[in-house]
């Protein structure tokens, strides 16, 4: 069984500046892929950015970056120049690479984006 | 794309009510839809897991003939909580996954139900 382990509970950062929020994961497959989402106070479940485990390149979107290390099994999102609007509880998820594409999520990381 | 839409975003009813939940696919055929429950900040537990036009996959420790999962068509699944009570009163958070793959789950709004 996969398991998703978030160290951090919350973290808060000033407006503009950069934040990581850390991920790590414990699977024995090979081919997988990785997620973080974000909840937002409004509850809903927004799909920030994606990994394919076999791709040695870091994902990117626009300010949002992972930086995936496989052989430590972790997948770190990175948030520059962080907005209020980044305010949300993030989710790290794992994905086996199959069919059925359930998912395995992390504790969640609250993020306080200070103005 | 891949928009999911689930209904209805808020449910207040006394207890021993039975509650429909209902999740859409608006512009992609979901070949699978999962249903979640969520305490407050906490993460997504994954009730069960629905193929369309096959009995749903429930995790273990949820009551199936309590939840039960309707998934009838590529677009549509239904989640009805039965005779409801006071301790199933939570947030529920409907997704949807088209194809296989790298496909990621896209998720509904969610549906906060209160039982009185």
């Amino acid at each position: 069984a996969q398991t998703v382990t978030q160290s951090q509970p919350e973290m808060s950062v000033q407006e503009a500046e950069t934040v990581t929020l850390s991920c790590t994961y414990d699977t024995s497959e090979n081919n997988y892929y990785l997620f973080w989402y974000k909840q937002p106070p409004s509850r809903q479940m927004i799909l920030v950015i994606r990994q394919e485990a076999y791709k040695q390149q870091n994902a990117t979107e626009n300010r949002f970056s992972v930086n995936f290390q496989k052989a430590a099994k972790s997948f770190s999102l990175k948030i520059s120049d962080s907005q209020l609007g980044d305010t949300a509880m993030y989710f790290c998820a794992f994905m086996k690479h199959e069919t059925e594409g359930k998912l395995t999520f992390g504790q969640g990381t609250i993020l306080t984006v200070h103005p | 794309g891949a928009v999911v839409s689930q209904h209805p975003s808020r449910v207040i009813c006394k207890s021993g009510t039975s509650v429909k939940i209902e999740c859409r696919s608006l512009d992609f055929q979901a070949t699978t839809m999962f249903w979640y429950r969520q305490f407050p900040k906490k993460s997504l537990m994954l009730m069960a897991t629905s193929n369309e036009g096959s009995k749903a996959t429930y995790e273990q420790g949820v009551e199936k003939d309590k939840f039960l999962i309707n998934h009838a068509s590529l677009t549509l699944s239904t989640l009805t909580v039965t005779s409801a009570h006071p301790e199933d009163s939570s947030f529920y958070i409907c997704s949807a996954r088209g194809g296989t793959g790298h496909q990621p789950q896209h998720f509904g709004d969610g549906t906060r139900l209160s039982i009185l």
